[in-house]
């Protein structure tokens, strides 16, 4: 079965320090994977898109990486702001037209 | 670029009501997406569109739920005698190649 997880489900981190959020995934196959930003009660905004030849993106202080060997990814955030507290979901799309989400990391920035 | 629009963007109904959610998605998308999300998870698949032709449906998708993409542009999802197990967001999203662009969601209360 195809399954995508995220541990923590919740993460704390004072104003300024940089962090890692992960994502680990069954099914080596894959042909992207995409970091998506949720806030309360809203939708959700496409932040990085890694397709399955690269192994990281980066768009401002965001850089995703890819490591389908092990079946991870990671997204690092630098110099986190309160303006960055959300939920962080990982989806892959394992090329059966859905993307398969993981539960979501709780991101709180601390001022 | 106007981005995937969802309208409602609230539903309460009683139980055993029909609703109708309806997607525009951007418009040079050719692929159309319905996925569900209760609170604490991440979205669920729950149908795809080619142009007008529904090509997957998730096992989530019961006998009462019903989409549509006429023509190939807009989308309707309804849902017909409806449970207080159908609360939840229901999301659209669209794309043209496989990145996928998310619309802010209908939030369904079923009381």
């Amino acid at each position: 079965k195809q399954e995508v997880t995220q541990i923590p489900a919740a993460l704390s981190v004072p104003e300024g320090e940089n962090l890692v959020l992960n994502c680990s995934f069954t099914d080596s196959a894959i042909y992207n994977l995409q970091w998506f930003r949720q806030d309360p009660g809203k939708g959700l905004t496409s932040l990085l898109l890694i397709q399955s030849s690269q192994r990281e993106q980066t768009s401002g202080r965001l850089n995703a990486s890819l490591d389908k060997s092990s079946g991870r990814s990671t997204l690092y955030i630098a110099a986190s702001q309160p303006g960055d507290s959300a939920t962080y979901l990982c989806a892959v799309f394992f090329g059966n037209e859905k993307l398969t989400f993981g539960t979501g990391t709780r991101l709180t920035i601390i001022p | 670029d106007t981005g995937v629009s969802q309208d409602p963007r609230h539903k309460i109904t009683k139980r055993g009501q029909n609703v109708t959610f309806r997607c525009d998605p951007i418009s040079e998308h050719n692929r159309l997406y319905w996925y569900r999300q209760t609170l604490g998870q991440g979205p669920e698949f729950l149908t795809y569109f080619q142009n007008e032709a529904q090509l997957e449906k998730s096992r989530l998708l019961s006998d009462r739920f019903s989409a549509e993409r006429p023509k190939g542009s807009f989308s309707t999802l309804e849902i017909q005698r409806t449970e207080q197990g159908d609360s939840a967001m229901y999301l659209c999203a669209s794309s043209y190649e496989r990145e996928q662009y998310f619309g802010p969601g209908t939030r369904l209360t079923v009381t």
